[in-house]
């Protein structure tokens, strides 16, 4: 089984930085990834770490510890559109399925 | 082209109709997934499909019959549902099937559909 923990709730000011953190405990992991998932729509992916370091992507980057069982998301130059619930999961490595489980999601409110 | 499409958008049902959820994909994956995910929570697994063929059933009731036609399209029959099952149901593919040792990449990421928004009443 895995637990993933997030933060329910961030604010943040438009232009500012957010990070996201997540912490997980698994029996295997061959991966980890962030969606980003705006209120009745899909989520939407945005970035996956399988070794540790920092990988970046625009404005967004994501970070991996493996043996910390630690990742983060940084939100660069906030804008209203970043409002949204950011989902962090984790592909379990024990099954060859490559099933993802979820953390609850973090709800970023991005204020003028 | 990351691309899946569901219909229909939004469904109104009542717990003795018989209605479907479709999904759609052409990006050649050959893994597809049903999730139901409720207000403010994460997405949960129902059903995988790999090559066509159910791989995992997460102990759905069997109101819900999931079907794959081809390697494109995937169902969601639904029946005699219940007012707790009113949730937006989402579809999503991913490029590799799984089992048999199958290793997964970074790129074997899930890419969701838009969903459908179910209310049984």
């Amino acid at each position: 089984g895995q637990n993933i923990d997030q933060p329910t709730e961030m604010t943040a000011t438009e232009g500012a930085i957010v990070q996201i953190n997540c912490t997980y405990q698994t029996s295997g992991f061959n991966g980890l990834f962030w969606y980003q998932q705006h209120a009745g729509e899909a989520p939407t992916f945005l970035s996956y770490n399988v070794l540790d370091g920092l990988e970046e992507k625009g404005r967004f980057s994501s970070f991996l510890s493996r043996s910390k069982g630690y990742s983060y998301l940084l939100l660069k130059e906030l804008q209203m559109k970043d409002s949204a619930s950011y989902l962090c999961a984790v592909r379990d490595g024990s099954d060859s399925w490559g099933k993802f489980q979820f953390g609850a999601g973090t709800q970023v409110v991005v204020t003028p | 082209d990351t691309e899946v499409t569901q219909t229909p958008k939004h469904l109104v049902m009542g717990m003795t109709n018989k209605k479907s959820l479709k999904c759609e994909q052409h990006m050649g994956h050959r893994a597809m997934y049903w999730y139901k995910q409720k207000a403010k929570k994460p997405p949960e697994l129902m059903f995988v499909y790999s090559y066509e063929k159910l791989s995992i059933n997460e102990s759905v009731p069997s109101r819900f019959s999931p079907e794959c036609p081809n390697s494109s399209l995937l169902n969601l029959h639904l029946h005699a549902l219940q007012p707790e099952d009113s949730a937006l149901y989402l579809c999503a593919s991913s490029p590799l099937g799984g089992g048999g040792g199958a290793r997964h990449t970074g790129t074997d990421t899930q890419y969701f559909g838009p969903g459908t928004r179910l209310t049984v009443l």
